[in-house]
């Protein structure tokens, strides 16, 4: 079983509340990355992670922030909620290698904004 | 680019019934690839894998084989039951740029 964690899993705020939504991992994984995902199911790649102090927007543009101080600790920030970013976030960690390369992912936590 | 293509859903089944859903892949280089399923409320689990072509992954009754020749990882099982409803997601993952492409996932219902 997986040991990647998210909270809040459910968070339901007011517009232009500052949030930030939590995801650790005691597997020592190098390698991280933030998902969102829409109603129709389709996940999208918002940040990742290859390390400490490394991170790097994905394929769909948010306006969410992301940092890495520490190994197993990958915190996403939204300083400004709109309803636009309601939907449910992903986090993942992996290796970095080529064999045991599959991503383990936290349980998800789903925003409401108001 | 590298992308992965599902079949569109929802699939509604009974119990008991054989299950197919057909993923199709385009790589450059040799992918590992991956079906998740995540469960209604809950994040992706990993399903089972292939790393290699002819490789045939495995779990919970569920199997798919890595198919080179017609860049194919179909998931399937023999007898569904009310508890594989869930979403399916097929995925691979390219050696040489260290990234994943998550397909659009199928959601499937079984009915009692």
């Amino acid at each position: 079983e997986a040991d990647i964690y998210q909270t809040p899993r459910y968070l339901v705020i007011g517009t232009g509340k500052k949030i930030t939504l939590e995801c650790s991992q005691t597997m020592g994984h190098d390698k991280m990355y933030w998902y969102q995902q829409d109603p129709g199911m389709e996940l999208h790649l918002i940040h990742y992670s290859y390390g400490v102090n490394s991170t790097e927007k994905g394929d769909l543009s948010s306006e969410s922030t992301v940092s890495r101080i520490r190994t197993e600790h990958f915190p996403l920030t939204l300083e400004s909620a709109r309803p636009s970013h309601t939907s449910q976030y992903l986090c993942a960690s992996s290796f970095p290698g080529t064999l045991n390369n599959e991503q383990f992912f936290g349980p998800g936590t789903r925003l409401t904004v108001l | 680019g590298d992308s992965v293509t599902q079949m569109e859903g929802p699939v509604t089944l009974s119990e008991e019934a054989f299950l197919t859903i057909n993923c199709t892949y385009t790589a450059t280089g040799y992918p590992s690839l991956f079906w998740y399923v995540q469960y209604p409320g809950e994040g992706l689990q990993l399903l089972l894998k292939a790393t290699k072509a002819d490789d045939k992954g495995s779990n919970k009754g569920f199997e798919a084989t890595y198919r080179k020749e017609t860049t194919s990882f179909h998931l399937e099982k023999g007898s569904v039951q009310v508890s594989d409803s869930a979403v399916y997601f097929c995925a691979l993952m390219e050696y040489n740029f260290n990234k994943f492409y998550f397909g659009s996932g199928t959601k499937l219902n079984v009915k009692p």
